[in-house]
């Protein structure tokens, strides 16, 4: 069984600050990453997603994450953060053969402070 | 794009009544999930279909049963409503490729509450 843990429930941090959300995982097998934003009174969206290849993923608003196969993590990274990135982020995981379905972390929510 | 849509974004039941939540992609996409969303415990797998007639069991089936009669079309149900059944239900559908993986595309959300 999969099982994805994010640690932080909620991160303030301040408009142009950095900010980094903890993802680990667990899987006895290969996997697929994703992060998924979800803004106010909307649905998911993907942010970004790790395949395969280069373990430096990233979006095209300025995140990051690093897929790190050691320490089972997958953290999402930005280095200045801007109003409009409030929202709350959801970690996912997905077997590489139980392609069907995806395991959802229970989501940090990132507010920026102006 | 893939659009996915859910029949309603807000929705107010009494305890017991039957409750049908609709989902419709438009993007051919082989699997179709159901998901509850609550506060502090992330999203919760109902129920998922990868083909027209078959279904597979989530995290917490239990009190729900699904439909799944045409490939763009994946209905959740609710037996007999209960007030604990209260929560933001979001339908997801994918298509698995080795070149995209199996990222899910979502609708967006009915909020549901039993009274």
């Amino acid at each position: 069984a999969q099982s994805v843990t994010q640690l932080d429930s909620q991160v303030p941090v301040f408009e142009e600050a950095p900010v980094e959300l903890r993802c680990n995982y667990s899987s006895s097998v290969s996997v697929y990453l994703f992060w998924y934003v979800q803004y106010p009174n909307q649905g998911l969206q993907l942010l970004l997603k790790y395949l395969s290849g280069s373990t430096l993923v990233e979006s095209i608003n300025g995140f990051e994450a690093e897929f790190n196969k050691s320490q089972t993590s997958f953290h999402l990274r930005k280095p200045s953060v801007h109003i409009s990135d409030t929202a709350e982020y959801f970690c996912a995981v997905s077997d590489l053969w139980g392609y069907q379905k995806v395991t959802f972390g229970t989501g940090t929510k990132l507010q920026v402070i102006p | 794009d893939v659009k996915v849509t859910q029949s309603s974004r807000y929705l107010v039941k009494r305890t017991g009544e039957k409750v049908f939540l609709e989902c419709v992609q438009d993007m051919d996409h082989e699997n179709m999930f159901w998901y509850r969303q609550d506060p502090g415990l992330g999203l919760r797998l109902i129920y998922f279909s990868y083909d027209v007639k078959m279904k597979e069991k989530g995290d917490i089936p239990e009190g729900y049963s699904v439909s799944r009669e045409k490939k763009e079309r994946f209905s959740l149900i609710l037996e007999s409503a209960s007030t604990n059944q209260t929560s933001m239900y979001l339908c997801a559908s994918s298509l698995f490729s080795e070149a995209e993986g199996n990222e899910q595309f979502f609708g967006p959300g009915t909020r549901l509450t039993v009274l």
